[in-house]
């Protein structure tokens, strides 16, 4: 296993174009996470999954933004009608299953990240 | 709602002097902390956490970290600093009981200066 994979690493694309990230978490977690890192800021969350189950979305994520992970294995980030201000790191992380209790403690396994420039 | 202080945008040492990088939270619940340190171009690396017992945490490179419940405090430390050890570095919360999803501090870059 070689850990969390996000692609693309990079797109550029123009303002009001829609995007699409992948995420293909480490193979045995169950729970998965998606961040966004602007430069000079520590990540901020914005959307949870246990398995194919969305339990939290950020106020950070706006009606723009939409993560699905249909089968509890993958998942993908959408920006619908991308503004500049999207413009930056989109990093994924995965942690490993347990109770709800014990997945409190575990720590997040992150991605490379998919860099988001929005011209 | 927890959050996370780093007081130092940088830290400058010189190799094998003593490494510090300072983390201070705020929770309404118990604490679970952790330190993440991120490479150019890669992903975040998970270094160390503290969930209970012994205040001071070892963890991988030779980091560790003294978890102070009075100072509400979380600072990483390294004995003797490497070059390879300059890099951007995270300290993160989740507030127990009440959230499970980490919050982090902007970041403290250290570089070390042969």
């Amino acid at each position: 296993d070689t850990g969390v994979s996000q692609n693309p690493r990079h797109k550029i694309t123009k303002r009001g174009q829609n995007v699409t990230f992948r995420c293909d978490p480490i193979s045995e977690h169950n729970r998965l996470y998606w961040y966004r890192q602007t430069l000079g800021q520590g990540p901020e969350f914005l959307t949870y999954f246990q398995n194919e189950a969305q339990l939290e979305k950020s106020r950070l994520l706006s009606d723009r933004f939409s993560a699905e992970r249909p089968k509890g294995s993958f998942s993908t980030l959408e920006i619908q009608r991308t503004e500049q201000g999207d413009s930056a790191m989109y990093l994924c992380a995965s942690s490993d299953r347990g109770t709800s209790e014990q997945h409190l403690s575990y720590e997040q396994y992150f991605g490379p990240g998919t860099r988001l420039t929005v011209t | 709602a927890q959050s996370v202080a780093q007081p130092e945008d940088q830290v400058n040492v010189a190799e094998g002097n003593p490494l510090t990088v300072k983390c201070t939270y705020s929770v309404s619940g118990n604490p679970y902390l952790f330190w993440y340190v991120q490479y150019p171009n890669r992903g975040l690396q998970f270094l160390l956490k503290y969930i209970t017992g012994d205040n001071l945490v070892k963890g991988s490179y030779g980091f560790e970290a003294e978890f102070n419940k009075s100072q509400t405090s979380f600072h990483l430390k390294k004995p003797s600093a490497l070059v390879s050890d300059s890099a951007l570095y995270f300290c993160a919360v989740r507030d127990i009981p009440n959230d499970y999803k980490l919050s982090f501090g902007a970041g403290t870059t250290v570089t070390v200066r042969a």
